[in-house]
């Protein structure tokens, strides 16, 4: 079956403009994650999705990112104002329980974000 | 911040020999997975091992858990050129999931 998908796979932006990415997850799994990869921040979590459950947004940096899922399935992440201290690779991952069970987390290719 | 420590940050060897990749951690764990990263890309799971579990082996893959030391090592054994990528191990806390990530290992094989 497919494996978790993102797009864009690039995303060139100027500094202040608005970005959206995408993830969508195997079907099937009910959790669903980002994090973004920088140099100098290494692999950080950003908001974990369960089910129908509040969403751990304990990892977002600032309000300028928000993520939401609709259905249960596809995920947008949105980072307003973009600053080029944003600018990282963007990973989603999903899982089938997540919980305090723990979960093999299946990623996707990710989304590298450069802002000018 | 990062939970885990990954020692060493760089390990360069030739095809056939054996690689050995620490890591340690901070605070209880539920599980510990490891990862492979090629080209900075999307992560690919390797191996997971639960906190009751001490020893566990997938392939040419021996990861080991001590969580008295609070530490883990994956072994590759035999390595393949194809083996070159980061190496990142990854702790799942009593915190609903999310991954907690070590700063990586760059394994070079040289053929």
């Amino acid at each position: 079956g497919a494996g978790v998908s993102q797009s864009p796979s690039n995303k060139v932006t100027e500094k202040g403009k608005d970005v959206e990415l995408r993830c969508d997850p195997i079907s099937g799994h009910t959790a669903l994650y980002w994090y973004r990869q920088s140099l100098g921040q290494g692999l950080e979590f950003l908001i974990y999705f369960q089910g129908n459950s509040a969403p751990d947004k304990s990892g977002l940096p600032s309000d300028r990112f928000s993520a939401e899922r609709t259905g249960g399935s596809v995920s947008t992440l949105t980072i307003q104002r973009t600053q080029q201290e944003d600018s990282a690779v963007y990973l989603c991952a999903s899982g089938l329980a997540g919980g305090s069970t723990g979960d093999t987390q299946y990623f996707g290719p990710g989304t590298r974000l450069t802002v000018l | 911040s990062q939970q885990g420590e990954e020692d060493p940050q760089a390990l360069s060897i030739q095809e056939g020999e054996n690689a050995t990749m620490n890591c340690s951690y901070k605070t209880s764990i539920n599980n510990l997975q490891w990862y492979r990263q090629n080209s900075g890309r999307g992560l690919v799971h390797l191996i997971l091992i639960r906190s009751n579990e001490r020893e566990k082996h997938s392939g040419r893959l021996r990861v080991t858990l001590d969580t008295s030391k609070k530490s883990s090592s994956l072994l590759i054994t035999a390595s393949r050129a194809a083996d070159t990528a980061s190496y990142f191990c990854a702790t799942d806390g009593y915190q609903g999931g999310k991954l907690i990530f070590g700063q990586g290992t760059e394994l070079s094989v040289k053929p």
